[in-house]
């Protein structure tokens, strides 16, 4: 079982549409979450951390819940430029090293 | 704030040579910085963890005598693929983590490598 799971998509979504992304981590020892984009053949960028009260930054949404060792994320009337792969990062067992997920691609089309 | 920059962007060498990729946190100081590879349409992979002033933690199945890690200030890692062959192509990238205890990393822009 791989230590970090995204649902790989592709999610082909039009401008407007509301969309989610789930991820399950293994370790439950992990104690940061993120969520980062990333761009074509760019580095990945981070996007928000995701807190136990859930947190939200604009259009965007995050979630977490320990006891089901599960993540989301929730993006509200997509924009094209929110077209990009959505990676579900989770701090290992090792204290500070990240693990990621394989990403979840994102389309938004008009 | 928490900008790494990594030098050169893209480079094309032949195989056999040696190429090496520098990261710098530009406006903070990162006493640990990673490594990390990725192969296209796959996630990123870390190859190892290098820490300012000590050797590099290489992951299982990392060739350390290979891809040869320095981090010789708080500012300044290098990974330095040796003797390349075209299987080494691929783009690889450095973070360097924050010391909030947060365990937030920030990436450098890459560097994609094609061993010819």
């Amino acid at each position: 079982r791989k230590e970090v799971e995204q649902d790989p998509g592709p999610f082909n979504v039009p401008e407007g549409a509301t969309v989610a992304f789930n991820c399950t981590y293994s370790n439950s020892a992990s104690q940061s979450f993120f969520w980062y984009r990333q761009d074509c053949r760019k580095e990945p960028k981070l996007l928000m951390s995701v807190y136990s009260s859930g947190n939200e930054d604009g259009r965007f949404t995050a979630q977490l819940n320990r006891a089901s060792q599960y993540i989301s994320l929730l993006i509200r009337d997509s924009k094209l430029s929110d077209s990009a792969t959505y990676l579900c990062v989770v701090n290992s067992e090792y204290g500070n090293k990240l693990v990621f997920g394989a990403g979840t691609i994102l389309r938004v089309k008009s | 704030g928490a900008v790494v920059s990594q030098h050169p962007s893209w480079v094309i060498c032949k195989s056999g040579t040696s190429v090496k990729i520098e990261c710098r946190s530009l406006d903070f100081q990162a006493t640990t910085m990673f490594w990390y590879r990725q192969f296209p349409k796959q996630s990123l992979m870390l190859m190892a963890t290098s820490n300012e002033g000590s050797k590099a933690t290489y992951e299982q199945g990392v060739e350390k005598d290979k891809f040869l890690i320095n981090h010789a200030s708080l500012t300044l890692s290098t990974l330095t693929v040796t003797s390349a062959h075209p299987e080494d192509s691929s783009f690889y990238i450095c973070s360097a983590g924050t010391d909030g205890g947060t365990y937030e990393q920030y990436f450098g822009p890459g560097t994609r490598l094609t061993v010819t």
